[in-house]
């Protein structure tokens, strides 16, 4: 199965700044099949990017996905303070799907 | 808009079955949609435990296959987990969701968790 390594584990940024979370595979993600969720405290996760760079309907166009092959990234643009939560990623182009271990960003 | 609700007991007693129910509700299951649970430990990440269509093809994740049943009741509009001889590893918030995904020479090809339920707690302890 294919690992997802997520980093920085933790991020301590302040509302305004730009975060940038890495995901890197240990193989080649089919189809450049990576999603990216967003979860906060007592939540479920909320899915925001599907295919490394498109957003999902409803997501805000300050969070953006980009990478391809092993490596993919998600960027959140000028932070909000409804931002600050744990993100993680997933792919889904190789069986079974599996996620990062998540990156916290906090104030 | 489609909304997924589990329930489940809450404990278990190790080596006993764990069973949970996803309810579906203003979607039918036996759309071209695909069924999942996912469950995630205490503090840890995400992990997808298995899918089902609602033909009742069913795709588990190989840690858990040997021990895994997913079902699904069309006519009741939702779909369970069985998971037998459990211990204290499978305590965890146990998730129900929703995905796209279409057959290639047999194989699934998923799509994204796009719809969540809330998630139910199950503890496995004696």
């Amino acid at each position: 199965e294919i690992v997802l390594t997520q980093s920085p584990g933790t991020l301590s940024l302040d509302g305004g700044e730009r975060a940038t979370l890495s995901c890197r595979a240990s193989q080649s993600v089919s189809s450049n099949y990576v999603a990216w969720y967003q979860q906060k405290p007592g939540q479920a996760p909320r899915l925001l990017i599907t295919a490394a760079s498109t957003r999902a309907p409803g997501t805000p166009d300050r969070f953006s996905g980009s990478g391809s092959g092993t490596d993919f990234t998600l960027t959140i643009n000028r932070l909000e303070p409804e931002d600050f939560a744990v993100y993680y990623c997933q792919q889904y182009g190789n069986s079974p799907p599996t996620f990062g271990q998540g990156t916290k960003v906090e104030i | 808009q489609v909304q997924l609700q589990e329930s489940g007991p809450g404990l278990v007693r190790p080596s006993e079955t764990l069973s949970l129910t996803c309810a579906v509700s203003d979607h039918a299951v036996n759309s071209a949609f695909y069924w999942a649970w996912i469950r995630q430990p205490p503090g840890g990440g995400l992990e997808w435990v298995g899918t089902i269509f609602h033909s009742g093809a069913t795709y588990y994740n190989p840690s858990l296959k040997s021990r895994l049943t997913i079902s699904v009741d069309t006519s009741s509009n939702q779909f369970s987990l069985d998971l037998r001889s459990v211990t204290a590893a499978d305590t965890a918030t146990y998730y129900c969701a929703r995905h796209s995904g279409s057959l290639w020479f047999g194989e699934l090809l998923y799509g994204a968790f796009d719809t969540w339920g809330q998630g139910t707690m199950l503890t496995v302890s004696s």
